[in-house]
């Protein structure tokens, strides 16, 4: 069982550029979530899915765009990469219950903007 | 606002206890997170609490208060492999998690 896959692990990637943070669970979750980790802020909430076919903005989405197709994809779209979105991105996904919310997360894509 | 906080850095000796304290404000309540953290890795699920009191999981255990807002992690037996960063996040009325920045433990031989 691989829980959640995260592609590229790593990227430079040079100012301007379109790019694609591919993110695929296998554990059948409801919801899915991107985020962005910066040294000193913790985990800042991008976009999120509570259902496949929905999508959600999180405290940090400009510049950043989402899609739920099916259940288990969720990829994540810099339109036009600027240096400011240089950090760790982490998909995570969970089975939101009535009370309980646990989030699994993904390896994370290291992203270098230049 | 929603707002987390925790201490950016503690040091603590292999071996010893330490208590890593979590106070938190959000719209709603639904659970209190914590999740550990090595460097250049993700974050792992280590213990949740939404009743006050103490949930104890081997030599970790999470304490919370929802009347102050307040939860502790406490780590006994200190290991090396013990060093990381522990989140704490809560869980708002919508169900997100509202996180932390994270405190990094060092653990001295």
């Amino acid at each position: 069982i691989a829980g959640i896959t995260q592609a590229p692990t790593s990227q430079i990637l040079a100012a301007g550029r379109r790019m694609t943070l591919r993110c695929t669970q296998d554990m059948r979750h409801n919801a899915m979530y991107w985020y962005r980790q910066d040294l000193g802020l913790g985990l800042r909430l991008i976009h999120y899915s509570n259902t496949a076919g929905t999508t959600g903005k999180g405290e940090v989405p400009d510049g950043y765009s989402v899609s739920r197709a099916n259940t288990d994809d969720f990829p994540l779209t810099l339109a036009s990469a600027v240096p400011s979105q240089t950090s760790v991105y982490f998909c995570a996904s969970s089975e939101v219950t009535s009370s309980y919310n646990e989030q699994f997360f993904g390896p994370g894509t290291r992203l270098t903007v230049l | 606002g929603q707002n987390i906080d925790q201490p950016t850095e503690m040091t603590a000796t292999e071996g010893a206890i330490v208590q890593i304290n979590c106070t938190y404000q959000t719209s709603g309540f639904n659970g209190l997170f914590w999740y550990q953290q090595h460097a250049g890795e993700a974050p792992t699920f280590l213990s949740y609490n939404v009743l006050d009191g103490l949930e104890e999981k081997g030599r970790f255990s999470s304490f919370l208060s929802r009347s102050k807002g307040y939860s502790y992690l406490l780590l006994k037996e200190l290991q090396m492999k013990d060093s990381a960063s522990y989140l704490c996040a809560a869980s708002d009325s919508n169900y997100q998690l509202i996180w932390g920045a994270g405190t990094k433990l060092i653990i001295k031989p």
